[in-house]
């Protein structure tokens, strides 16, 4: 299992601005993914965060407007860069321990309000 | 490409019924699983069923997976109101089944 601290917990930030949302684990995970979960929708998958190299996007997702890091097996930094109210979302954190699991682990998830 | 689609979007029923939803899903899979979200915060995992199971039980839940028809229910027995929540069925896109694609969501409301 993993236990995921996802900060911070919400935010109202001015359009324009960025805004990074992190996530940490209590131990090493070999998968980390960010979601984005629009108002009463579904999760979409933004990107994979790779460690030591760039994060695999989906497409539909930038590097510019969501910069990722992933600098070891326990941390992930997700950015949402010059926000416009359409970026208001729930943003998640999701890891999978190990690669013979496939049982996800959620952070609580960053709900940002962009005004 | 996958993807998981529930029905029905939206179930209210009184404690002590049945609550079952529907997954459909389009390509072949590796494995399902369902979640569920307490509003909007993270998911936590109820169960999995791998493509060669036809059924799964966990406590209350009972999952059954049709592949033929590419399709999952999951039915919650005995319901309290503290199962009120949304539940998502997720199916795998890789090899490992570790990439997933989230259906829209079942939204159950269960009342005293």
């Amino acid at each position: 299992s993993a236990v995921i601290s996802q900060k911070p917990s919400r935010d109202i930030c001015q359009r324009g601005t960025s805004l990074t949302i992190q996530c940490q684990v209590d131990s090493q995970v070999t998968m980390m993914f960010w979601y984005r979960q629009q108002p009463g929708q579904s999760l979409t998958l933004i990107a994979t965060a790779n460690q030591g190299s760039e994060a695999t996007y989906e497409s539909g997702f930038v590097i510019d407007k969501f910069p990722i890091s992933r600098p070891n097996l326990t941390f992930s930094t997700l950015t949402v860069s010059n926000m416009s109210p359409e970026d208001s979302s729930i943003y998640l954190c999701s890891v999978i321990p190990g690669m013979g699991n496939t049982e996800a682990f959620f952070g609580q998830g960053t709900r940002l309000t962009v005004v | 490409s996958q993807q998981g689609e529930e029905d029905p979007q939206a179930l209210s029923i009184q404690e002590g019924e049945n609550a079952t939803m529907n997954c459909s899903y389009k390509t072949s899979i590796n494995n399902l699983q369902w979640y569920r979200q307490n509003s909007g915060r993270g998911l936590v995992h109820l169960i999995l069923i791998r493509s060669n199971e036809r059924e799964k039980h966990s406590g209350r839940l009972r999952v059954t997976l049709d592949t033929s028809k590419k399709s999952s229910s999951l039915l919650i027995t005995a319901s309290r109101a503290a199962d009120t929540a949304s539940y998502f069925c997720a199916t795998g896109r890789d090899n490992y089944g570790q990439n997933f694609v989230f259906g829209p969501g079942t939204r159950l409301s269960v009342l005293p």
